[in-house]
């Protein structure tokens, strides 16, 4: 089956910076993606990774490591509205298709 | 352009009716895929379409649910006799057809579902 781990919870303080890992174990992988969704609204995209490496998009940045089935979402000078759930999602193709496959999400709770 | 549209925004119906969900997602796009989020829960796949056909249904819980789309647009998730345990919002998310490149799915704002 697909497996994708990520913690539950974190915190930080405005301005600093953390770090939301994600470990997934499934078959036909085809990219990992992150989205950020704020508590009663929709998830929007953040970051797309299909080849190992970072990529770095203005405060945030997206690490993967195909081998070890690990990615990691790092964010940077920490906002109040940075407060939300993460989401990591990989991408699976099968049978000429794609389906993301979610993770349950971290709430990142950023206090002043 | 306008993004991915999805009503009613909430609803609230008593166990045993069914309900209709809709979901307009954005032109062009032609894959569509379903979601369900429980409170506090990740997204849990239901369906995903491309064009007007479903290759993958794994998703739906049990026979009660069916969704539908037409003319590469619009498309509804139908659940019958509701039961409390459907109590969710389902969220519809739409996208060029994946496969190589990003391609990433847009989300409408969901529709909040209450059994009561």
């Amino acid at each position: 089956g697909q497996n994708i781990d990520q913690p539950t919870e974190m915190t930080a303080t405005e301005g600093a910076i953390v770090q939301i890992n994600c470990t997934y174990q499934t078959s036909g992988f085809n990219g990992l993606f992150w989205y950020q969704q704020h508590a009663g609204e929709a998830p929007t995209f953040l970051s797309y990774n299909v080849l190992d490496g970072l990529e770095e998009k203005g405060r945030f940045s997206s690490f993967l490591s195909r081998s070890k089935g690990y990615s990691y979402l790092l964010l940077k000078e920490l906002q109040m509205k940075d407060s939300a759930s993460y989401l990591c999602a990989v991408r699976l193709t099968n049978s000429g298709y794609s389906t993301l496959t979610f993770g349950k999400g971290t709430m990142l709770l950023v206090s002043p | 352009g306008a993004g991915v549209s999805q009503s009613p925004s909430n609803k609230v119906t008593e166990k045993g009716k069914d309900v209709e969900l809709r979901c307009d997602p954005i032109s062009g796009h032609t894959a569509l895929y379903w979601y369900r989020q429980r409170l506090g829960q990740g997204l849990e796949f239901l369906i995903y379409f491309q064009g007007n056909s479903a290759p993958d249904k794994s998703g739906l819980p049990s026979d009660r649910f069916s969704a539908e789309r037409t003319g590469e647009s619009v498309s509804t998730l139908t659940i019958q006799r509701t039961q409390q345990e459907d109590s969710a919002v389902y969220l519809c998310a739409s996208s060029h057809t994946p496969g190589q490149g990003v391609h990433e799915q847009y989300f409408g704002p969901g529709t909040r579902l209450t059994v009561t």
